[in-house]
C-alpha cells in the first residue's frame, strides 16, 4: 500500500504570503497526485489533478508540481478565503490514500 | 452533479448499518463512485470504490471483509453496507463521484456529497 506524507502538518501565514505544501509518496506514483481543499464543515474540493493541472474555476494563484514521489502545492499570494486544510491524494493504485492534511492558519 | 448521503446515525459496536447516496445531475451508470470517511477532527480516509458497471470493487484494508460497496444504476443510488462496526468506524461518510477518467487521471473523487455522520457507541 502507498503511504502519503504531507508537511508541514500546520502552517501559519499572512495574507499575501507565498506558501508551499509538500506531499511525499512511499513509492513512485508518476503524476497520479491530486490536491484538495477543505473548509470546516464542508466537503473537500479538487484544486489540482494529475500533479499540475488546475481544475477549471480554481484561481491561478494555486499551482502544483512534481512527479515520482515528491510533490508540491504552491499558493502564490494567500487570500483570506485560502485559510483551510489541504490534502493530497494518490490515484496511482488501490487502495487509494490521502495525506494526513496541512492546516493553513492565519498568522 | 448532486450527491445526497443518508442512513447515518448512532449504532452499537458489532451491529450493521447501510448508507445510501442518491445521485443526480449526471449519467450515474457512466462513473465510478467512492466512499470516503472523516473521523471528527481528523483527516480523510478513502474507504471504497466501485466501477461504473459495478463489476470491480476496491476497499481500504481497514474495512475489507466488513464493508460492502454496491450500486443500483436503475435507481441512481450508491450503497455502503457496514457490518461488525467498531468505535473507530465513527466518522462522517462522504460519497463522491469519480472524475472523467483519461489516460492520465482516474480514481480521483471529484464531486462530493455533504456527508452523513455515523457514530458507533454503546
Amino acid at each position: 500500500d502507498i503511504q502519503m506524507t504531507q508537511s508541514p502538518s500546520s502552517l501559519s501565514a499572512s495574507v499575501g504570503d507565498r506558501v508551499t505544501i509538500t506531499c511525499r509518496a512511499s513509492q513512485s506514483i508518476s503524476s497520479y497526485l491530486n490536491w484538495f481543499q477543505q473548509k470546516p464543515g464542508r466537503a473537500p474540493k479538487v484544486l489540482i489533478y494529475a500533479a499540475s493541472n488546475l481544475k477549471s474555476g480554481v484561481p491561478s494563484r494555486f499551482s502544483g508540481s512534481g512527479s515520482g514521489t515528491d510533490f508540491t502545492l504552491t499558493i502564490s499570494s494567500l487570500q483570506p478565503e485560502d485559510f483551510a486544510t489541504y490534502f493530497c491524494q494518490q490515484s496511482f493504485s488501490t487502495p487509494l490514500s490521502f495525506g494526513q492534511g496541512t492546516k493553513l492558519e492565519i498568522k | 452533479v448532486q450527491l445526497a448521503e443518508s442512513g447515518g446515525g448512532v449504532v452499537q459496536p458489532g451491529r450493521s448499518l447501510r448508507l445510501s447516496c442518491a445521485a443526480s445531475g449526471f449519467i450515474f451508470s457512466s462513473y465510478g463512485m467512492h466512499w470516503v470517511r472523516q473521523a471528527p477532527g481528523k483527516g480523510l480516509e478513502w474507504v471504497a470504490l466501485i466501477w461504473d458497471t459495478g463489476v470491480n470493487k476496491y476497499y481500504a484494508d481497514s474495512v475489507k471483509g466488513r464493508f460492502t460497496i454496491s450500486r443500483d444504476n436503475s435507481k441512481n443510488t450508491l450503497y455502503l453496507q457496514m457490518s461488525s462496526l467498531r468505535a473507530e468506524d465513527s466518522a462522517v461518510y462522504f460519497c463522491a463521484r469519480d472524475t472523467e477518467c483519461t489516460s492520465t487521471n482516474c480514481y480521483m473523487p471529484e464531486y462530493w456529497g455533504h456527508g452523513t455522520l455515523v457514530t458507533v457507541s454503546s
